[in-house]
């Protein structure tokens, strides 16, 4: 498996506070992503970045903002959590672009 | 913009059955094709993926695809599937130097013991 992890793996929240997941990888590829998972939708794109300092936008990025300052971490932020943003969270790594590798998950709750 | 179907939402088939999954997209150029695999509880894994070349693809497991172009479909296949294939299957497309994929929905395939 790629030398990817996110923490926390689990976080439970309320409404209204923000929320900030860590991706680590130790592969020293050029491209990491973040995606939500729910039922019935598959894989979301929520932000990515092809490199340091550059992010762009997926297709459910509303709500969501990212930053990249270093090739290892790729960080997602949820400026003020919502019902909504529950969900499981997963990063990815990709070196080319192409093929991607997944860490292993979160799990976040808004109640 | 690009984008994936996958037509299959829940399969169930009981052991040494065959199974085929469908996937089809719509990109208008160049793309590289992937399945994905998501086994209970655990993260997506590489499952198989085409590039260029011979269309029809073998992966881990077992199972194979085939890239039939003037279809746009990348479908998925095991001839006997077992107990331990039960997950959710994604078909991704990329499109050439993209830098990101599509994902479909998923499909999840039981397998009856």
């Amino acid at each position: 498996d790629a030398g990817i992890t996110q923490s926390p793996r689990h976080k439970v929240t309320e409404t209204g506070t923000p929320v900030t997941l860590r991706c680590h990888q130790t592969e020293n590829h050029r491209y990491m992503y973040w995606y939500r998972q729910d039922p019935g939708h598959g894989l979301r794109l929520i932000h990515y970045s092809y490199g340091v300092k550059d992010t762009d936008k997926g297709e459910v990025s509303d709500g969501y903002s990212v930053s990249r300052s270093k090739t290892e971490d790729f960080l997602l932020t949820l400026e003020s959590a919502t019902s909504s943003q529950t969900s499981v969270y997963f990063c990815a790594i990709s070196d080319r672009g192409e093929t991607q590798y997944f860490g292993p998950g979160t799990r976040l709750l808004v109640l | 913009a690009q984008s994936v179907s996958q037509h299959n939402h829940h399969v169930i088939l009981s052991e040494a059955a065959s199974l085929e999954l469908g996937c089809n997209y719509s990109y208008g150029g160049t793309v590289n094709l992937f399945w994905y695999v998501q086994y209970p509880g655990q993260h997506l894994q590489l499952l198989l993926k085409y590039f260029s070349g011979d269309p029809l693809v073998k992966g881990i497991k077992g199972f194979e695809a085939e890239f039939i172009k003037s279809k746009f479909s990348f479908n998925l296949r095991k001839p006997s599937v077992q107990w331990s294939d039960t997950a959710e299957y994604f078909c991704a497309v990329n499109g050439l130097n993209a830098g990101k994929s599509t994902f479909g929905d998923g499909t999840t395939l039981t397998v009856k013991p």
